[in-house]
């Protein structure tokens, strides 16, 4: 596609249910990165993927999180037992190459998670 | 642990006024160092980075940046602002080394017409 593509935009979810979240990426990139952002704060890294591998999930805050890449292309970030803390927007990036950061990473519009 | 600190949480300028918002970073090593803005109902987008070389980049829409080492710093830099630059804008830092990435807290500019 075009650009990063995140669904859904917005998802309103009780405490202790299961989200997943997606993520499309520009086609043909191999890097994919998971981002969440709270309210007044930057974006925070999560886990990055290169190619269907997660060559880096340290920033995954507890087992509740998960990701999954498994063709290398579309990401699913699943969160178990949801938690009011878990609010935050998730963005996910994609880049053509390479290492985090090391080249030029596209964001998605990103999807806004609220936890009741 | 690795940081990026940006001074400013809220700026706000007029229209034609300079611009210049502060960035420093923690970590002593080799860092990748971006610029990335975000405008109003849209995604982060990227400004400008800095890898190595010549440490004053040049960026879209007429905005520079200047690394200094000395400084643990890479300020961004516009000489005229326009109220289309009204946006978030996000320091980011990563380190080869670790391979960790660190974005600041953002500064929200919004310039008056």
């Amino acid at each position: 596609g075009a650009g990063v593509s995140q669904t859904p935009s917005n998802k309103v979810t009780e405490k202790g249910k299961y989200v997943e979240l997606r993520c499309d990426p520009i086609s043909g990139h191999t890097a994919l990165y998971w981002y969440r952002q709270s309210l007044g704060q930057g974006p925070e890294f999560l886990i990055y993927f290169q190619g269907t591998g997660a060559a880096d999930d340290s920033g995954l805050p507890n087992d509740r999180f998960f990701a999954v890449r498994p063709e290398g292309s579309v990401s699913t970030l699943k969160i178990q037992r949801t938690e009011r803390g878990d609010s935050a927007v998730y963005l996910c990036a994609s880049s053509s190459q390479g290492s985090h950061m090391n080249t030029e990473a596209f964001f998605g519009q990103g999807t806004r998670l609220t936890v009741v | 642990a690795q940081s990026v600190s940006q001074h400013n949480h809220h700026v706000i300028l007029s229209e034609a006024a300079s611009l210049e918002l502060g960035c420093n970073y923690s970590y002593g090593g080799t860092v990748n160092l971006f610029w990335y803005v975000q405008y109003p109902g849209q995604h982060l987008q990227l400004l400008l980075k800095y890898f190595s070389g010549d440490p004053l980049v040049k960026g879209i829409k007429g905005f520079e940046a200047e690394f200094i080492k000395s400084k643990f710093s890479f300020n961004l830099r516009k000489p005229s602002v326009q109220w289309s630059d009204t946006a978030e804008y996000f320091c980011a830092a990563y380190n080869t080394n670790a391979g960790k990435s660190t974005f600041g807290d953002g500064t929200t500019l919004t310039v008056k017409p």
